[in-house]
């Protein structure tokens, strides 16, 4: 079973829509982090929540952690060709160094 | 580019032949990591390493996986008699982390392009 649940799998939206991508924890989550991945490449640091109630912002992308329900959701605003690709939560569960990873979501972005 | 650095990035070889990865962190980074990533899925952890110290393997990393990271700069992976279900993307990723309990501290992992592995 995973320990960190994404949803969706995979979404497809119009240019210009809102989105919303959820993670949610099965353990207590220690530190939470969003990246994204173009397909066969790497992963690109977007942001990193710790505290409950955080909400961080990095252009059109908003990140939150509600940490009494272990959930963080990722929005993004307008979104744009630029933003498809693949977003992965990773999240410090055991207060370890390591990051357990969700499964990722898919995004599309159709003109 | 300061960032960190993977090679190869694409390594094609056949079942039982050994391969090496190489991983080169951000300078000023102590700690590195190393996942794996099959397709459709998120990485998963299979080591980490604080400077030259080897801190953490993963069940996952089995007796055929060895890595090294000597004097805690670059870092190798070797895979041993290669099987088809190594076939994978190996990421590797560092950090600047400072040992602190649970929830304190920064500790965010920035990521190379990967080495993709395919066992024929």
């Amino acid at each position: 079973s995973q320990e960190l649940e994404q949803s969706p799998q995979s979404l497809i939206v119009q240019e210009g829509k809102n989105l919303t991508i959820n993670c949610t924890s099965s353990k207590t989550l220690y530190g939470l982090y969003w990246y994204k991945q173009k397909y066969g490449e790497g992963l690109i640091f977007l942001m990193m929540l710790q505290k409950g109630g955080e909400e961080k912002s990095h252009e059109k992308i908003t990140a939150k952690l509600d940490e009494k329900k272990q959930q963080s959701s990722l929005h993004i605003t307008a979104s744009q060709p630029s933003h498809a690709g693949i977003y992965l939560c990773g999240a410090d569960i055991q207060g370890a160094q390591k990051l357990v990873f969700g499964q990722g979501t898919r995004l599309t972005i159709n003109p | 580019d300061t960032g960190v650095s993977q090679d190869p990035r694409h390594k094609i070889t056949k079942r039982g032949q050994n391969v090496t990865f190489r991983c080169d962190p951000i300078s000023e980074h102590n700690r590195l990591y190393w996942y794996r990533q099959t397709l459709g899925q998120g990485p998963e952890f299979l080591t980490y390493f604080q400077n030259e110290a080897q801190l953490e393997k993963s069940r996952l990393l089995s007796d055929r996986f060895s890595a090294e990271r000597p004097k805690g700069s670059f870092s190798t992976l070797e895979i041993q008699r290669t099987e088809q279900g190594d076939s994978a993307m190996y990421l590797c990723a560092s950090s600047f982390g400072v040992m602190a309990g649970p929830g304190q501290g920064k500790n965010i992992q920035y990521f190379g392009a990967g080495t993709r592995l395919s066992v024929l």
